[in-house]
């Protein structure tokens, strides 16, 4: 089946320093993938979403400055959070759409700790 | 607006079946779908309904009335393993990107000896 790969699958750094997530498709094209944010004991967030070739589109409240995102080709997209604060920690996740179907294919997720 | 409602917390016995019910309202409503997610880990797709009806996979079953904007999803003889946080998702056509969901807050299953 189709396979979502996110990479690292958890992260330390120190206030201030930038941390870049990678999402890949495995074995499909995505032309675009899905960032969200989770909290402890909350829903998914959506972040923004990942267009192949073109500006990444952001949700509203979402520091598309802070939060940069690239999707260079059809089977990655990074997430890179710049200048992170103790309030950017938390679990981030991707998503991909393969084709034409419907269902999405999520990332392991990465737990990032901002110290 | 979009909104999606389902009950925050459940408590069900091993070998028991439980309904966890979504509500939704969407405009362009494209399609429903649930999630499993276990702690600490990304969602696993469960099922997906487009059309009115039941969709029947194994112990899990879920259920789709778009005349009433609800869903169901049913797990049959409980496992301590189905323990997690089930997530209802809609799709909106009109929510900008025809594959963008919205989501529940999910309900937090506690499957208990």
């Amino acid at each position: 089946g189709a396979v979502v790969s996110q990479h690292p699958s958890w992260v330390i750094c120190k206030s201030g320093t930038s941390v870049k997530i990678e999402c890949r498709s495995l074995d499909f094209q995505a032309t675009t993938m899905f960032w969200y944010r989770q909290f402890p004991k909350q829903s998914l967030m959506l972040m923004a979403t990942s267009n192949e070739g073109s500006k990444a589109t952001y949700e509203q409240g979402v520091e598309k400055d802070k939060f940069l995102i690239n999707h260079a080709s059809l089977t990655l997209s990074t997430l890179t959070v710049t200048s992170a604060h103790p309030e950017d920690s938390s679990f981030y996740i991707c998503s991909a759409h393969r084709g034409s179907g419907p269902g999405a294919f999520f990332g392991q997720g990465t737990r990032l700790t901002v110290v | 607006g979009q909104n999606i409602d389902q009950p925050t917390e459940m408590t069900a016995t091993e070998g028991a079946i439980v309904q966890i019910n979504c509500t939704y309202q969407t405009s362009g409503f494209n399609g429903l779908f649930w999630y499993q997610q276990h702690a600490g880990e990304a969602p696993t797709f469960l099922s997906y309904n487009v059309l009115d009806g039941l969709e029947e996979k194994g112990r899990f079953s879920s259920f789709l009335s778009r005349s009433k904007g609800y869903s169901y999803l049913l797990l049959k003889e409980l496992q301590m393993k189905d323990s997690a946080s089930y997530l209802c998702a809609v799709r909106d056509r009109n929510a900008g990107n025809n594959r963008k969901l919205i989501w529940g807050l999910g309900t937090s299953l506690a499957v208990n000896p």
